[in-house]
């Protein structure tokens, strides 16, 4: 069942500027990912952050978990049009691969030239 | 690294027919894969864990006898879509567990 909530569902920016999502869950969690798909287009694998970490950061992105708050958030910094994307959340509750991720609605970026 | 591939990219059917779709895990054994369906413009929702040598668990709301699902070898999970409907168009992509979640490319399904 889907758990997470991405707010916003969309996000339109100039290329430059720092785009922000984020993404609530419900239940315990062992990790959270973040995915980019282009339109019409597979997942794209961008960050994992642990239930035990608080930040993490991977060239212009930075994720931070608050499990306390059951929310995450991805910053992409200095966007670019090639950014232009929808990008979801994920949870995994065991993280030994037995349950699959439940995802986010997801938010659909659009980064303006 | 971890690859899976998914067959076909996109497939095209009448309505009332059935459609296979394949996906293998090509430098590794899966002893369990997973099929999610995405409807344009929303999220991806899991239907159905695929168990190698078992049945397949699915996700409630998602008819077993609809969306049939074989997992005869360690490298590869079928799903097949039975009697297909055009409410059936969506976006079926498959995934795999090795240390972490690999996906397929995905399958444009399109009921005409």
């Amino acid at each position: 069942s889907q758990q997470g909530e991405e707010d916003p569902q969309a996000l339109s920016i100039q290329e430059g500027e720092n785009a922000t999502m984020n993404c609530s869950y419900k239940t315990s969690i062992n990790n959270l990912q973040w995915y980019r798909q282009n339109s019409g287009r597979g997942l794209v694998h961008l960050i994992l952050i642990r239930s035990n970490e608080r930040e993490k950061h991977s060239g212009r992105l930075r994720v931070t978990l608050d499990t306390s708050k059951k929310s995450s958030s991805l910053l992409i910094t200095a966007s670019r049009a090639a950014d232009t994307a929808s990008y979801f959340c994920a949870t995994d509750a065991t993280g030994g691969g037995a349950d699959g991720l439940t995802f986010g609605k997801g938010t659909h970026l659009i980064i303006q030239p | 690294g971890a690859v899976v591939s998914q067959h076909p990219s996109w497939v095209i059917c009448k309505s009332g027919t059935s459609v296979k779709i394949e996906c293998r895990s090509l430098d590794f054994q899966a002893t369990t894969m997973f099929w999610y369906r995405q409807f344009p413009k929303q999220s991806l929702m899991l239907m159905a864990t695929s168990n190698e040598g078992s049945k397949a668990t699915y996700e409630q709301g998602v008819e077993k006898d609809k969306f049939l699902i074989n997992h005869a070898s360690l490298t590869l999970s079928t799903l097949t879509v039975t009697s297909a409907h055009p409410e059936d168009s969506s976006f079926y992509i498959c995934s795999a567990w090795r240390g972490g979640y690999t996906f397929g490319s995905g399958t444009r399904l399109t009921v005409v």
